[in-house]
C-alpha cells in the first residue's frame, strides 16, 4: 500500500478482554516497530521486527503483551486481560530496513478504550 | 538519565509570527535527530531530520532545525507560522545503536492565533 495501514483506528474493549490490533506496513520494509503513546505524553516504543523476528522487544511493559510478524510483512500486537491503564494510541511504523539512519513511517494508530 | 526534553508543552503564537521549538537530549554520543509533526487524528509526519553533516537542516512546509553539538539541542523554527501549523510537535532521537528505535519528547502543542 502507499503507507502504513493500522486497523481498527479504534477499539474499545472491556476490562479484562482480549484484543489484537493491526499493522499493515508498507511494502518490502523489513523493520516494523511498534509504539504507545498515552494522552499528552510523547510514542513510547514497545518493539521491533527484523523481517519476521523480534530483534528488541525490550519495550513491552508486560507479559499481556505479545506481537508476532509471521510473514515478515502484518503484524500483529497481542493483549491479554486487558487493564484501564493499556488504553492509548498504539502506533506502528515502518522502515526499508532499521539502520538507524532511515526514515520511520507511521501510520494513524489505532485508539485502543478500555472500560 | 538518558532523555529527550521539550520544555514547552504549550506555545502560542500569532500567525505571521516566527516560531522556534526546544528540543535537548542527554544522549553522550551525537544520535539521529528527527522533528515529526502530528495532527489530530493523523499519524506522525517526518518534518526534518539530522544525520551528519551540515548541522542546519530543512525540512517540509518551511521549517528548518539547527542541531548544536554543545548544548545538545536540536531546535525547530519556522520564520513566519500559518494557521494551518497548528498541531503538536514531536522531537525524536535514535542513539544510532538501537536499530532505528525512537526515543520521543513529550511532545510542543502548538496554537496559531489568526
Amino acid at each position: 500500500g502507499a503507507g502504513v495501514s493500522q486497523t481498527p483506528s479504534n477499539k474499545v474493549t472491556e476490562k479484562g478482554k482480549y484484543v489484537e490490533l493491526r499493522c499493515d506496513p508498507i511494502s518490502g520494509h523489513t523493520a516494523l516497530y511498534w509504539y504507545r503513546q498515552s494522552l499528552g505524553q510523547g510514542p513510547e516504543f514497545l518493539i521491533y521486527f527484523q523481517g519476521t523476528g523480534a530483534a528488541d522487544d525490550s519495550g513491552l511493559p508486560n507479559d499481556r503483551f505479545f506481537a508476532v510478524r509471521p510473514e515478515g510483512s502484518v503484524s500483529t500486537l497481542k493483549i491479554q486481560r486487558t487493564e484501564r491503564g493499556d488504553s492509548a494510541v498504539y502506533l506502528c511504523a515502518s522502515s526499508v530496513s532499521g539502520t538507524g539512519n532511515t526514515e520511520a513511517f507511521f501510520g494513524q494508530g489505532t485508539r485502543l478504550t478500555v472500560v | 538519565a538518558q532523555s529527550v526534553t521539550q520544555p514547552d508543552i504549550h506555545i502560542t503564537v500569532s500567525e505571521g509570527a516566527s516560531l522556534e521549538l526546544r528540543c535537548n537530549y542527554s544522549y553522550g554520543a551525537t544520535p539521529y535527530l528527527f522533528w515529526y509533526v502530528q495532527s489530530p487524528g493523523q499519524g506522525l509526519q517526518l518534518l526534518l531530520k539530522y544525520f551528519s553533516g551540515d548541522t542546519l537542516v530543512q525540512g517540509i512546509k518551511g521549517f528548518e532545525a539547527e542541531f548544536k553539538r554543545s548544548q545538545s539541542s536540536f531546535n525547530l523554527r519556522k520564520p513566519s507560522v500559518h494557521w494551518s501549523d497548528a498541531a503538536e510537535y514531536f522531537c525524536a532521537v535514535d542513539r544510532g545503536s538501537t536499530l532505528g528505535r525512537l526515543y520521543f519528547g513529550r511532545g510542543t502543542q502548538l496554537t496559531v492565533w489568526p
